[in-house]
C-alpha cells in the first residue's frame, strides 16, 4: 500500500537560507505525488505535483521537488528562505486501485528566523 | 482559477444543533470531498462525491450527513455533534477521481467548535 513519510516534523532554517524538506513514499507502482502548503488557519494549497513526467518538478513561490524513484524520494526545496514561507508543508501520494485516495504524510513545520 | 470557497468560515454550535457546511466550486470538477483536520494532523478523509454520487464513506458517523444537490455545491448537514467533532472541515474538488485527474483543490476550510 502507499504511504508518504516526512522525515521531521519541525525544520528551522534562516531567512535566505535553503529550505530542503523530506519526503519519501512506498508505492508498488509508478505514483503520483503532491506538495501542500497550509499556513495558519488557512486550507491546504497545491504547491507542485508529480505526475509521471519530467522528474524535476517546479512549483509557486520558487518552490521545486526532485522525483527520485531510486531512492523513493521527493523532497522539496527552496534556493531562499523567506519569512513568509513559514508554514505547515505536507506531502501527499495517491494511491491506485479502486478508489485513488490521497494519503498525506504526518507534515512539517517550517519555522523562518530572521 | 484554482478557487474552492467554503462558507461559513467560523462556526460555533451547540451540541443540540442543526447546521450546515457549505462549499462551492467553479472549475468545472466533478468530483468533491469533505475533509475533517485536527490540529497539528494532517486532513482526514470523511466523503467522497464524484459526478454527483456519493462513492466514498471513510466510515463517518451519522451525524454528518453529505449533500451533492448539483456539480458545484457540496454541502456537509452537522446534527448532534459531540465536542470531539471540533475541527477544521475542508474541502476540496478535482476533475476527477482517476489517477490522472485527482489533483485535488481545497478551501481554506470551515473551523467547527462544539461546545
Amino acid at each position: 500500500a502507499q504511504s508518504v513519510t516526512q522525515l521531521g516534523s519541525h525544520v528551522s532554517v534562516s531567512e535566505g537560507a535553503l529550505v530542503l524538506l523530506r519526503c519519501n513514499y512506498s508505492s508498488s507502482v509508478p505514483p503520483y505525488l503532491f506538495w501542500y502548503v497550509q499556513y495558519p488557519n488557512q486550507g491546504l494549497q497545491l504547491l507542485l505535483k508529480y505526475t509521471s513526467a519530467a522528474t524535476l518538478v517546479k512549483g509557486i513561490n520558487g518552490f521545486e521537488a526532485e522525483f527520485k524513484k531510486s531512492e523513493t524520494s521527493f523532497h522539496l526545496t527552496k534556493p531562499s528562505a523567506h519569512m513568509s514561507d513559514a508554514a505547515e508543508y505536507f506531502c501527499a501520494v495517491t494511491r491506485s486501485g479502486g478508489y485513488n485516495k490521497l494519503i498525506f504524510g504526518a507534515g512539517t513545520r517550517l519555522a523562518v528566523h530572521p | 482559477d484554482t478557487e474552492v470557497t467554503q462558507t461559513p468560515k467560523h462556526l460555533v454550535m451547540g451540541m443540540t444543533n442543526k447546521k450546515s457546511l457549505k462549499c462551492e466550486q467553479h472549475m468545472g470538477h466533478r468530483a468533491m470531498y469533505w475533509y475533517k483536520q485536527k490540529a497539528k494532523k494532517p486532513p482526514e478523509l470523511m466523503f467522497v462525491y464524484s459526478y454527483e454520487k456519493l462513492s466514498i464513506n471513510e466510515s463517518v458517523p451519522s451525524r454528518f450527513s453529505p449533500e451533492c444537490p448539483n456539480s458545484s455545491l457540496l454541502n456537509l448537514h452537522l446534527h448532534a455533534l459531540q465536542p470531539e467533532d471540533s475541527a477544521l472541515y475542508l474541502c476540496a474538488s478535482s476533475p476527477g477521481t482517476s489517477l490522472a485527474k485527482n489533483i485535488q483543490y481545497f478551501g481554506a476550510g470551515t473551523r467547527l467548535s462544539v461546545l
